[in-house]
């Protein structure tokens, strides 16, 4: 069964400040999203990494994909109040399951 | 193009009763996804559809089941409702591509309450 854990699960950091949200999976996959949702809203996508060492950017956020470490990333730098919302990272498994998310991490930047 | 749709937006049943939502997808995608949203257990998949078939299932008991028609809409059901199921429903859409590989689309959701 693919597992998805982000951390941190909650963060509130300054503006002006940098960060990194990680997301770790438990099985192979190579096709790893990154979606935004804002309280009372339906997610954004972000990011699509679909192979070892994608790296995607937009703005003041920029994903990387290590298929190696099942792991990704999503750096946040020069933290603005606009970006305070809760991150997912989800999967593909590429059988039966779907898209497989994360808990989310929900992100305040605080003047 | 027109994003995903979903009807109703907001929903309130009692226990027991039954519930049909409404999904429209992006114009040709053919593939719908269904999501369930709460605080405790997060986004959990309930199940796609692609060309009217169900193609892939999350583990959710039998009294959630969907279908899709030959436009590509789709509908989930929940018979029996339980308080449990109280729950932001999420539908997605999505259409294959090396670029995006399997990225979907969210629509609004539709908001459940059961009393």
């Amino acid at each position: 069964e693919l597992k998805v854990e982000q951390n941190p699960l909650f963060l509130s950091m300054q503006e002006g400040k940098n960060y990194t949200i990680y997301c770790n999976y438990s099985t192979t996959s190579d096709r790893l999203y990154w979606y935004r949702q804002d309280p009372g809203k339906s997610l954004e996508s972000l990011f699509v990494l679909l192979s070892n060492g994608a790296v995607k950017q937009e703005g003041r956020l920029m994903a990387s994909l290590d298929t190696k470490a099942r792991l990704s990333t999503l750096h946040i730098t020069a933290a603005v109040h606009d970006l305070s919302a809760t991150y997912f990272c989800a999967v593909s498994g590429g059988g039966a399951d779907g898209l497989t998310f994360g808990k989310g991490t929900h992100l305040i930047i605080q003047p | 193009k027109a994003g995903v749709t979903q009807t109703p937006r907001y929903l309130i049943k009692t226990r027991g009763q039954q519930v049909t939502l409404s999904c429209s997808p992006i114009s040709g995608h053919r593939s719908v996804s269904w999501y369930q949203q709460t605080p405790g257990q997060g986004l959990q998949f309930l199940f796609e559809y692609f060309s009217e078939t169900q193609r892939n299932k999350g583990n959710f008991p039998g009294r959630f089941s969907g279908r899709q028609f030959s436009n590509s809409r789709s509908e989930m059901n929940v018979s029996t409702l339980e308080l449990g199921d109280s729950a932001l429903y999420l539908c997605a859409s999505s259409f294959f591509s090396p670029d995006r590989g399997d990225e979907q689309y969210f629509g609004p959701g539709t908001r459940l309450t059961v009393t």
